[in-house]
């Protein structure tokens, strides 16, 4: 079975500054998905950002960039210029890439505080 | 377009009531699926379905039904509520499986007393 561990409960950073939330996974597979999700107080899940295993290239989008190693089984995410709006519950998350294994596997999540 | 809506947000029952959650989409998704979140722990899967009138269990079934009469409802009950379930429940949907990203709705909060 996969596991999700996100080893940093709470983190915090001053507003402008940059800030690297961790991740690490267990599976026996090669082909896989992974993903960032942000919960902010709303608790509307959001999808930040996703990578595919078989994909070299580290994931962007805008201000949210991927270090995705794959031998280390590690999937951290790195939010540039944090905005005050970027305070919220991060979960990383991973998916089998084989069909009729569908369900996401959660980490238990990384409070992000941002300090004005 | 309402996206992923959830009926209700909040509800206290007691120990051994029952009750249905009503997610519904309107973004004509095959996939929807039914997580918990607990404190301290991330999203659990807790019944899926890859289309109209399919179900299957995910990690956490036991002590829940679901059904998904139409393809744009998919309904989570609770036969006999118990402190254990005590939960935020969230739906979610998809186009489908693989690396589609999973739409979420905002959340029912269940408190069983």
């Amino acid at each position: 079975a996969q596991t999700v561990t996100q080893s940093q409960p709470e983190m915090s950073v001053q507003e402008a500054e940059t800030v690297t939330l961790s991740c690490t996974y267990d599976t026996s597979e090669s082909d896989y998905y992974l993903f960032w999700y942000k919960q902010p107080p709303s608790r509307q899940m959001i999808l930040v950002i996703r990578q595919e295993a078989y994909k070299q290239q580290n994931a962007t989008e805008n201000r949210f960039s991927v270090n995705f190693q794959k031998a280390a089984k590690s999937f951290s995410l790195k939010i540039s210029d944090s905005q005050l709006g970027d305070a919220a519950m991060y979960f990383c998350a991973y998916r089998s890439a084989q069909l009729g294994n569908e369900k996401l596997t959660f980490g238990t999540g990384t409070r992000l505080t941002i300090i004005p | 377009n309402a996206g992923v809506t959830q009926t209700p947000k909040f509800r206290v029952l007691k120990t051994g009531q029952s009750m249905t959650l009503l997610c519904a989409q309107d973004m004509n998704h095959e996939y929807m699926y039914w997580y918990r979140q607990d404190p301290g722990m991330g999203l659990r899967l807790i019944h899926y379905s890859v289309g109209e009138g399919t179900t299957a269990k995910g990690e956490v079934p036991d002590g829940y039904n679901v059904s998904r009469l139409k393809k744009q409802n998919f309904l989570l009950g609770l036969e006999s509520a118990a402190p254990s379930q005590t939960s935020v429940y969230f739906c979610a949907s998809s186009y489908g499986p693989l690396n589609t990203e999973q739409y979420f709705g905002p959340g029912t909060r269940l408190t069983v007393t």
